[in-house]
């Protein structure tokens, strides 16, 4: 079956800890992102990805980074400089076409992060 | 800047009722739409879009849209509602990044619909 997997599905960081969600998908797309989620608030993008090393920051990039070393892969790290990293996080991917990304963004099942 | 304003937080409503979600977005240009459903714990399924054509989407679920232009309204409605639909919903728009031929995601802050026996 295709999809989008993250692991873990729960993650507890200690203070002053860098901590690395993993985001992996078979479907082949080319884009990739990472959201973050909290309550009444919707999602908000942190990074993007296109291609193969390239990403871009997105709206709340402070406190994370990410690589695109592969194009099933976008690992998300939550660096001990996130002062909040309370949330549930969500990876998508969509695939890019001649006229750019496509419009359908596909969701992963979430790791939800709880500072200790 | 773009934006989408889902008007409830909460929504109750009884089995087999209809029921409506509001969702109004902001944006100078042509917009593609999205409503998504998310059950506890879990990822984000698409429901439905609206890229262009027809006003009325229909999608899954028993669930469908309508976009509407000149109120920038993109309503979700389902004529009866089963306790399984118990879920949060998000209404996004899709906007183009200006540099390098990215786009996003904007999503409201979600609606909860609670479907009670």
């Amino acid at each position: 079956d295709g999809g989008i997997t993250q692991s873990p599905k729960y993650l507890f960081r200690k203070e002053g800890q860098n901590v690395t969600l993993s985001c992996e998908q078979n479907l082949n797309h080319d884009a990739m992102y990472w959201y973050r989620q909290d309550p009444g608030q919707g999602l908000r993008l942190i990074y993007y990805s296109q291609i193969v090393n390239d990403f871009q920051k997105g709206d709340i990039a402070e406190g994370y980074s990410v690589s695109r070393e592969k194009k099933e892969s976008f690992p998300l790290t939550v660096t001990s400089a996130q002062k909040n990293p309370t949330a549930f996080y969500l990876c998508a991917s969509t695939p890019v076409g001649l006229a750019g990304p496509q419009e359908t963004q596909y969701f992963g099942p979430g790791t939800r992060l709880l500072v200790l | 800047a773009q934006s989408v304003t889902q008007l409830d937080s909460q929504v109750p409503v009884f089995e087999e009722a209809p029921v409506e979600l509001r969702c109004n977005y902001s944006s100078s240009v042509s917009v593609y739409l999205f409503w998504y459903v998310q059950y506890p714990n879990q990822g984000l399924q698409l429901l439905l879009k609206y890229l262009s054509g027809s006003t009325l989407v229909k999608g899954i679920n028993g669930f469908e849209a309508e976009f509407n232009k000149s109120q920038t309204s993109f309503h979700l409605r389902k004529p009866s509602v089963h306790i399984s639909d118990t879920a949060e919903y998000f209404c996004a728009v899709r906007v183009q990044i200006p540099a390098g031929g990215y786009n996003k995601l904007i999503f409201g802050a979600g609606t909860r619909l609670a479907v009670h026996p």
